[in-house]
């Protein structure tokens, strides 16, 4: 069984601060993607990495994702209130494993005004 | 809204009644999921369907019957269900060839 490790679990900072969240894994993934969840909501995709040491940036959000595909780290610049929520990583294991995500334990990020 | 609708949004229910949640995709998308969210638990697999056939059971207890009738459509019908199964039940919706999940809003249930 795969285990993906993400941290910190809680993340409480000002708002203008900066922040990263990291996920890790002892196998390799063939994709990785990360979610934002609200409460009472359902989790949102917010991007997918696929190829070793790939940058993807989402306005104020930088994913990057390892060169050895097993580990990725979710940057944010100068948060803001309105990115309060829990952020979810998520890996596929192997070709033929699509959508059979394993997800990490999350982090719930409190941004406080 | 993601495409992925769940009803109902909120659920109670004792442990000798019979329910169904109900998940519709609008998306187009040939592979569906039922997951279960738990408080402190990650978020975990129960079921997999790809073009309308079970392709994936995570090991989920009989008290848990999926029914997939066409691509767009999924239940999950609930029987004799025990206090330790409240939870947040959500449906995703996925082409079976892109890795990308897109999830409904959830179906909050409470079993007492």
């Amino acid at each position: 069984t795969q285990l993906l490790e993400q941290s910190p679990q809680f993340l409480s900072i000002q708002e203008g601060e900066n922040l990263t969240v990291y996920c890790n894994s002892s196998s390799v993934f063939s994709s990785l993607q990360w979610y934002r969840q609200e409460p009472g909501e359902g989790p949102v995709l917010l991007v997918t990495v696929v190829t070793g040491g790939e940058v993807k940036k989402l306005k104020r959000l930088t994913f990057q994702f390892g060169d050895a595909r097993k580990d990725s780290s979710l940057h944010i610049t100068a948060a803001q209130p309105g990115d309060t929520g829990l952020y979810l990583c998520a890996g596929e294991y192997g070709g033929t494993s699509y959508g059979k995500l394993t997800f990490g334990q999350g982090t719930i990020l409190t941004v406080h005004p | 809204e993601t495409g992925v609708t769940q009803t109902p949004r909120h659920l109670v229910m004792g442990m000798t009644n019979k329910k169904s949640l109900k998940c519709e995709q609008h998306l187009g998308h040939n592979a569906m999921y039922w997951y279960k969210q738990s408080a402190k638990k990650p978020l975990e697999l129960m079921f997999v369907y790809n073009f309308k056939e079970q392709t994936e059971n995570n090991s989920v207890p009989s008290r848990f019957s999926p029914e997939c009738p066409n691509s767009s459509h999924l239940f999950l019908h609930l029987h004799t269900l025990q206090p330790e199964d409240s939870a947040l039940y959500l449906c995703a919706s996925s082409q079976v060839s892109a890795p990308q999940a897109f999830f409904g809003q959830g179906t909050r249930l409470t079993v007492v």
